[in-house]
């Protein structure tokens, strides 16, 4: 367990409002990564950080920004939701890269846009 | 960019041994890793591979071929409790960038 809390768990929101999605680590891990997984695509990856203030786009960023200001939160902003972007949302972290790269997940974000 | 197939569904009956494959594509390659998600769960972490060759854990081993873009899970024993969905993932890049690919869901049967 690396201490990864994701908030909100649940959350409904109306086309075209702005979403944040806060992901929040105790761990002191440098790496941290946003991804949405959706039935037949498995675990796309949004954007991901690694370190305070460096971030890059994954494959999926059309849409989405993040921020990392400390080393322990990570934030998703929806600038303006789309049906499309209904979800499930999960961030997750590494450790120590090398030793066995193990990413560890949040709990997930079930986000539905109406 | 990065890429990576595996099949989609895989079905095996409990007590035996089933094998999950992957190819992938990628550049700057660091390591394949393997996760395993139950519906409604997070993914957990089961293995992973920066060296050729194979890695066990328990009932799980994991494999790895540079070479050859390619790597596999191979379960062993199955239980009816390993029914869930299986994702390799590459590591690329000097900023650990990871990629999953689409997952394989596997059904143990009685």
């Amino acid at each position: 367990d690396a201490g990864i809390t994701q908030s909100p768990r649940h959350k409904v929101t109306e086309t075209g409002t702005p979403v944040t999605l806060r992901c929040h680590q105790t761990e002191n891990h440098r790496y941290m990564y946003w991804y949405r997984q959706d039935p037949g695509h498995g675990l796309r990856l949004i954007h991901y950080s690694y370190g305070v203030k460096d971030t890059d786009k994954g494959e999926v960023s059309d849409g989405y920004s993040v921020s990392r200001s400390k080393t322990e939160d990570f934030l998703l902003t929806l600038e303006s939701a789309t049906s499309s972007q209904t979800s499930v949302y999960f961030c997750a972290t590494i450790g120590t890269p090398g030793r066995g790269n193990t990413i560890y997940f949040g709990e997930g974000s079930w986000l539905t846009v109406v | 960019g990065q890429s990576l197939e595996q099949p989609s569904e895989v079905t095996a009956v409990e007590g035996a041994i089933v094998q999950i494959n992957c190819t992938y594509q990628t550049s700057g390659f660091y390591g394949l890793s393997w996760y395993q998600q139950h519906d409604g769960g997070a993914p957990t972490f089961l293995s992973y591979n920066a060296l050729d060759g194979l890695e066990e854990t328990g009932r799980f081993s994991s494999f790895l071929s540079r070479s050859d873009s390619y790597g596999y899970l191979l379960l062993q024993e199955l239980q009816m409790k390993d029914s869930a969905s299986y994702f390799c993932a590459v590591n690329s890049g000097g900023y650990q960038k990871v990629t999953f690919g689409t997952g394989t869901k596997l059904q143990v049967i009685p």
